[in-house]
This record gives C-alpha cells, sequence and structure tokens, in this order.
C-alpha cells in the first residue's frame, strides 16, 4: 500500500523559508509515471495546489507562488520535498503531499500544519 | 488563470440524491476528479476522469461532466457522507481547485 507521511517544523517565523519532506512508502519515486505533489489548505479554506515534480526532473508550480517555490526529490531516501521561501501568515496551512496520476491525487499524506508567526 | 467555481453549500435528507456542481469555462473538454473531505481528514478520491469510480467508493456516488459543468451526485445519501467535496481539474499543465461545497445530511 502506498503511504506519504509529511514532516517539518510546525512554526516558521515571518520572512524565513519552511521546508517540509514528504517520505513514501509502498512505490519507488523513481519507477516514474507518477507526479509528487504538494496541496495545501488555510485554516478553514479550501485546498491549493502548490506544485508538483516528475523523476524526470520537470517542475510545476502555481503561477502566484513561482518564484518563492523549489521542490526536489531524494531517490536514495525515497522522499520528496518542499522549499517555501519568503513565508507571510498568509502562507499559515496545512500542507499535504500527494502522488498524482495523469488526471487526479490518488494518495495523500496526513497532512502537516504550518504556522507562521511574526 | 482558469477557475472553478462550486456552491458553497448543499443540504439534502438522508435518502435522497445530492447533486454537487462545479463550473469553469469548456469544463466538459477536460478531466474532472472529485474529492470529499471530511473535518481533520486529508481528501479521499470518489470520482475520477469525470464519471470513474476509485476501487473501494460505494456505487451512490457518481460524476458526470458536459459543457462547461461537471456533477457529482450521491444517490440515497447517507449521514457519512456529510463533508467538504471538492472538484479538481487541470488546465495547462497547473492543477486547480474548485472552493469546495459543504454538503450537509438533514
Amino acid at each position: 500500500q502506498v503511504q506519504l507521511q509529511e514532516s517539518g517544523p510546525g512554526l516558521v517565523k515571518s520572512s524565513q523559508t519552511l521546508s517540509l519532506t514528504c517520505a513514501v512508502s509502498g512505490v519507488s519515486i523513481s519507477s516514474g509515471g507518477y507526479s509528487w505533489s504538494w496541496i495545501r489548505q488555510p485554516p478553514g479554506k479550501g485546498l491549493e495546489w502548490i506544485g508538483h515534480m516528475y523523476y524526470s526532473g520537470s517542475t510545476y508550480y502555481k503561477p502566484s507562488l513561482r518564484g518563492r517555490v523549489t521542490t526536489s526529490i531524494d531517490t536514495s531516501k525515497n522522499q520528496f520535498s518542499l522549499k517555501l521561501s519568503s513565508v507571510t501568515a498568509a502562507d499559515t496551512a496545512v500542507y499535504y503531499c500527494a502522488r498524482g496520476t495523469t488526471h487526479y491525487f490518488d494518495f495523500w499524506g496526513q497532512g502537516t500544519p504550518v504556522t507562521v508567526s511574526s | 488563470s482558469y477557475e472553478l467555481t462550486q456552491p458553497p453549500s448543499v443540504s439534502v435528507s438522508p435518502g435522497q440524491t445530492a447533486s454537487i456542481t462545479c463550473s469553469g469555462d469548456k469544463l466538459g473538454d477536460k478531466y474532472v476528479c472529485w474529492y470529499q473531505q471530511k473535518p481533520g481528514q486529508s481528501p479521499v478520491l470518489v470520482i475520477h476522469q469525470d464519471s470513474q469510480r476509485p476501487s473501494g467508493i460505494p456505487a451512490r456516488f457518481s460524476g458526470s461532466n458536459s459543457g462547461n459543468t461537471a456533477t457529482l451526485t450521491i444517490s440515497g445519501t447517507q449521514a457519512m457522507d456529510e463533508a467538504d467535496y471538492y472538484c479538481q481539474a487541470w488546465d495547462s499543465g497547473t492543477v486547480v481547485f474548485g472552493g469546495g461545497t459543504k454538503l450537509t445530511v438533514l
């Protein structure tokens, strides 16, 4: 069974960089055929796609976040990561990692809450 | 940028049929999927590629997509179906979510 698990600091200071990691089990990221994605959900609000990457190295980011977002894959640890720079209170959210197919996300992590403090 | 519009809330009586819409420009030309999210839980895929149910999703969940509107239909709605529902599509290599619809079963 495919499982994803997010990890990282739950509190980040304003203007600093948010860093999260998603550990994947049950499938090898390097096997290809899937995208590895980050999605967030501000408190009481809806889902917001951040971006995703493929094992090939291709990356796609939400246009409004482009320039602040960086994603990477570590095949030796079978995990992928998110870095979001210059964070503000608006970046406070539950952050999810997910596996994507061509059209949908079939497996999600449990989510990790991140609060940006001033 | 592409937008998907959902009604904020839908109410349904137990045993009745609930319909949740998702609107977007020429949405019928894209594949739409739907997620169910209960409080404190991660989203769960209930419909993909407009009308396909993943393994383990009850047959009371169905979907359609035509023109500018996709619809998630829950037949014989049960109390356990009370949740937030989100539609999602792809546009020009990016992913778009609808704003979400809170389904109340009362």
